[in-house]
């Protein structure tokens, strides 16, 4: 099985900055989904990408897939302060694997 | 009205001792896992069941053991607890297997310290 890695492992912006993060994996994937994560609380689903998408968006986010490059982007535009929290990208294959995540800091 | 839900939310313990974490789900989803997310905040997954059958069983310890006495409900039982073992559990469960497209929801955690 595999898992997505996502980079950078942290990010500090100011508050109306945009905020990218990238999501590498190794193999095929049916989709690719983004989650995020405020500090001490469980993930929570924010955006799916099927493996024949390209771009998908929802409010402020704008996810990418390259399947030839096995990479994903998570795009935040117009940044807040309440965005801060770890953001992790998971890929299913057989099963669904995380990566490590990527600490967004919105500093206000 | 919460959807999934753990039990205790922290809990510490000596080394050597046997604890349990509840979890429960009340989405009617068929699936439930349970993960650990280290100090470096990596998460990873330990086990799944579906519909009460075991279908992921990573590398842990055999100290850990889940038991899931219906589809709603996925406990995890370790025994001889370790220092190593601290760390934050999360529960979450699914509609289906996690395969394609099956977003899992996620509980709100919780935070193990071996002393």
């Amino acid at each position: 099985s595999q898992q997505g890695e996502e980079d950078p492992q942290a990010l500090s912006i100011q508050e109306g900055e945009n905020a990218t993060m990238n999501c590498s994996y190794k193999t095929s994937i049916n989709n690719l989904q983004w989650y995020r994560q405020n500090s001490g609380r469980g993930l929570v689903h924010l955006i799916l990408i099927r493996s024949n998408e390209r771009e998908k968006h929802s409010g402020r986010l704008r996810v990418t897939l390259d399947t030839s490059k096995k990479s994903s982007s998570l795009l935040i535009t117009a940044s807040r302060a309440a965005d801060t929290a770890s953001y992790f990208c998971a890929t299913d294959g057989n099963d669904m694997r995380f990566g490590a995540g990527t600490r967004l800091t919105v500093k206000p | 009205d919460t959807a999934v839900s753990q039990t205790p939310k922290y809990l510490v313990t000596q080394m050597g001792n046997d604890k349990s974490i509840k979890c429960e789900q009340n989405l009617g989803h068929d699936t439930m896992y349970w993960y650990k997310q280290d100090s470096k905040k990596f998460l990873k997954i330990m086990f799944s069941y579906n519909n009460k059958e075991l279908i992921i069983n990573e590398t842990v310890p055999n100290r850990f053991s889940p038991k899931s006495p219906d589809k709603a409900h996925l406990n995890l039982h370790i025994n001889s607890l370790e220092l190593g073992d601290s760390a934050v559990y999360f529960c979450a469960s699914s509609h289906h297997s996690g395969g394609a497209g099956d977003t899992q929801y996620f509980g709100p955690g919780t935070r193990l310290t071996v002393l």
